[in-house]
Parts: C-alpha cells; sequence; structure tokens
C-alpha cells in the first residue's frame, strides 16, 4: 500500500500570513496513463470533508484562488497564501494512482494563533 | 445540486449487523464511482470500499475484507454498505463519497456493548 506521509501535524498559522503543507508518498503518484492522482482536501471542524484541489494543482469549484496545490512524483505541497478564519480545519493529501486501497494522509491540523 | 444522504447508523453489539445506505440526487448516479470513507472518533479518514457505476466491480480495506459489502441500487439511485461481524474498532462515522468530488454528511456507527 501507498503510505501518505504529511508534516506538519500542526500548523499555527497568523490571519493573513501564508501556510503551506507537505504531503510525501510512499511511491510515485504518476499513473500509466500520465496523470497524477494526488488529491487535498479540508475538514472543518464538525463538517465533512471537502475537497479542494484534484490531480496535483486543479482546484475545484468554488474554491477560493488563494489555495494552490503543487509537486510532482512523490512531493507535493497544498499552500494557502493568506489564511482566513474559514481556514481552520484538517488538511488531508490522498493518493489515488495505485488502488486499492486509496490511502490518505493523517491530516495537518491548521489552527489560528 | 449534488447530494448525497447517509442513513442507516446507530448502536450495536460487538458481532452483530448493521446496514447504512446513502441516497443520492442532483446527477446522473449510475455514471459515477462510489466510496464508503470511515473516521473513527478524534481520527483520520480512511477508505473502506468501492464500487463501479454498475456494481460488477468492488474493491474492500483489508481491515473490513470478508465482513463487508458494498452493493448499489441505480433505479432507486441507492448505494449501500452491509456491515457484519462488526467489532469496536469499527466504531466510526461513515460517509458515502461520490468519487471523493461530493461527500455525504456521515451516519454514526457505534459498535459496543
Amino acid at each position: 500500500d501507498v503510505v501518505m506521509t504529511q508534516s506538519p501535524l500542526s500548523l499555527p498559522v497568523t490571519l493573513g500570513q501564508p501556510a503551506s503543507i507537505s504531503c510525501r508518498s510512499s511511491q510515485s503518484l504518476v499513473h500509466s496513463d500520465g496523470n497524477t492522482y494526488l488529491y487535498w482536501f479540508q475538514q472543518r471542524p464538525g463538517q465533512s470533508p471537502r475537497r479542494l484541489i484534484y490531480k496535483v494543482s486543479n482546484r475545484d469549484s468554488g474554491v477560493p484562488d488563494r489555495f494552490s496545490g503543487s509537486g510532482s512524483g512523490t512531493d507535493f505541497t497544498l499552500k494557502i497564501s493568506r489564511v482566513e478564519a474559514e481556514d481552520v480545519g484538517i488538511y488531508y493529501c490522498m493518493q489515488g494512482t495505485h488502488w486499492p486501497p486509496w490511502t490518505f494522509g493523517q491530516g495537518t491540523k491548521v489552527e489560528i494563533k | 445540486e449534488v447530494q448525497l444522504v447517509e442513513s442507516g447508523g446507530g448502536l450495536v453489539q460487538p458481532g452483530g449487523s448493521l446496514r447504512l445506505s446513502c441516497a443520492a440526487s442532483g446527477f446522473t448516479f449510475s455514471s459515477h464511482w462510489m466510496h464508503w470513507v470511515r473516521q473513527a472518533p478524534g481520527t483520520g479518514l480512511v477508505w473502506v470500499s468501492h464500487i463501479n457505476r454498475d456494481g460488477s466491480s468492488t474493491t474492500y480495506a483489508d481491515s473490513v475484507q470478508g465482513r463487508f459489502t458494498i452493493s448499489r441500487d441505480n433505479a432507486k439511485n441507492t448505494l449501500y454498505l452491509q456491515m457484519d461481524s462488526l467489532r469496536a474498532e469499527d466504531t466510526a462515522v461513515y460517509y458515502c463519497t461520490r468519487s471523493f468530488d461530493s461527500w455525504g454528511q456521515g451516519t454514526l456507527v457505534t459498535v459496543s456493548s
């Protein structure tokens, strides 16, 4: 199984400042079809997960442009350019290249300082 | 608007069974793979099972293989998860998700005597 490792696991940030979350996979996520199936999800307190980013860098509909995804191979990053109060929650990366199983990272808790 | 509404959760004794349902609306249900993902209290997201568009192919996490059965009724726009031989470690909120781009609100399953 592909292991997804996120860092940091806790991320205190100041409002208006940038934030960055790293996600590393135990093997390359490049699929034989040429796509890289790496996703990012946000889970606000008490809510269901919401997908933010698909295939590394594509924002889902309605996701603010302060969220961006990048990376390749085994190293990926989610960046928030200027953190807002509504961004508080837990962020997960997930791989969908080598399935089953689909595997998630442990989650990174973003909180306001 | 895509809607996924889970039901069927509750308290069950170890060794017991439950059947979860996920009613889908707002999209062509039969055109999408569907998944179940669970989240134990205070922990991260774990993929449980997937089913393809017509129900002819299913996959399971090792932890539930042989105990859980995923199915779907495309005429009723409904996804199911039959859970047998339940264990305390199956206690979690269970989410249904349409290819991870839309999620239900979850239903809580508690396995306890």
